[in-house]
């Protein structure tokens, strides 16, 4: 069966630091991964997703970037954060496009 | 006018109550119909998967699609204090940006 694992589950960053969120998914090849934000009452927003190693599609312009160096690993990222930058991150995936989703357990991040 | 409206409640029903939640949209385009329930802190879990107009059960739960009203339903029948969370409609049209609902925060009082 398909698992997805995210880390870390709660993180606190001061403004200005780095970010790194892992993703990765087991038993299940080629999958397209996804990355989206929860803000509270406000639903899931779609930040990246990929189809493909090195393939990345950004919906949101922002101050984050992602990057799929293995087929089943993905990997949110920003050089410097901003508080407005906290929030709830989930990692996706699903069989294909138009499919249904399967979330991570989610990271909670502040940034302060 | 936002492409996928949820009431975000929060709804409280008693134990064993008929729970019923909604979502509509005004994309026509789309054609899978989700929805997920998320416990606090956690990330969402797929509940109901259809495709198109119809009805799909599952135990007690039971997914509807109108897709002429552009209106979809959960019904979760004898509610339990364990179905306490929040429920997430979500939909897309054979594409990667899949739409979701601000969720609906239901509490199942014993």
């Amino acid at each position: 069966s398909q698992t997805i694992h995210q880390w870390p589950a709660t993180l606190v960053q001061p403004v200005g630091s780095p970010l790194s969120l892992e993703c990765t998914v087991e038993g299940t090849s080629n999958p397209n991964l996804y990355w989206y934000r929860q803000a509270a009452g406000r639903g899931l927003q779609l930040l990246f997703y990929s189809v493909g190693i090195g393939q990345i599609s950004s919906e949101v312009p922002q101050n984050l970037s992602a990057s799929r160096p293995q087929d089943r690993q993905f990997i949110l990222s920003s050089k410097k954060l901003l508080l407005s930058d906290s929030g709830f991150y989930l990692c996706a995936w699903g069989p294909g496009a138009g499919e249904k989703l399967f979330f991570g357990s989610g990271t909670q991040l502040s940034v302060l | 006018q936002k492409e996928v409206e949820q009431d975000p409640g929060p709804l409280s029903v008693p134990e064993g109550a008929i729970v019923s939640l909604n979502c509509t949209y005004s994309n026509s385009a789309f054609q899978y119909f989700m929805w997920y329930r998320q416990y606090s802190r956690k990330g969402p879990e797929l509940l109901m998967y259809t495709y198109s107009s119809g009805n799909k059960e599952d135990g007690r739960f039971t997914a509807q699609v109108d897709k002429s009203s552009k209106y979809i339903s959960l019904f979760i029948r004898d509610s339990q204090p364990s179905d306490s969370a929040t429920y997430l409609c979500a939909m897309t049209y054979n594409n990667n940006d899949m739409r979701f609902g601000a969720g609906t925060r239901l509490t199942v009082k014993p």
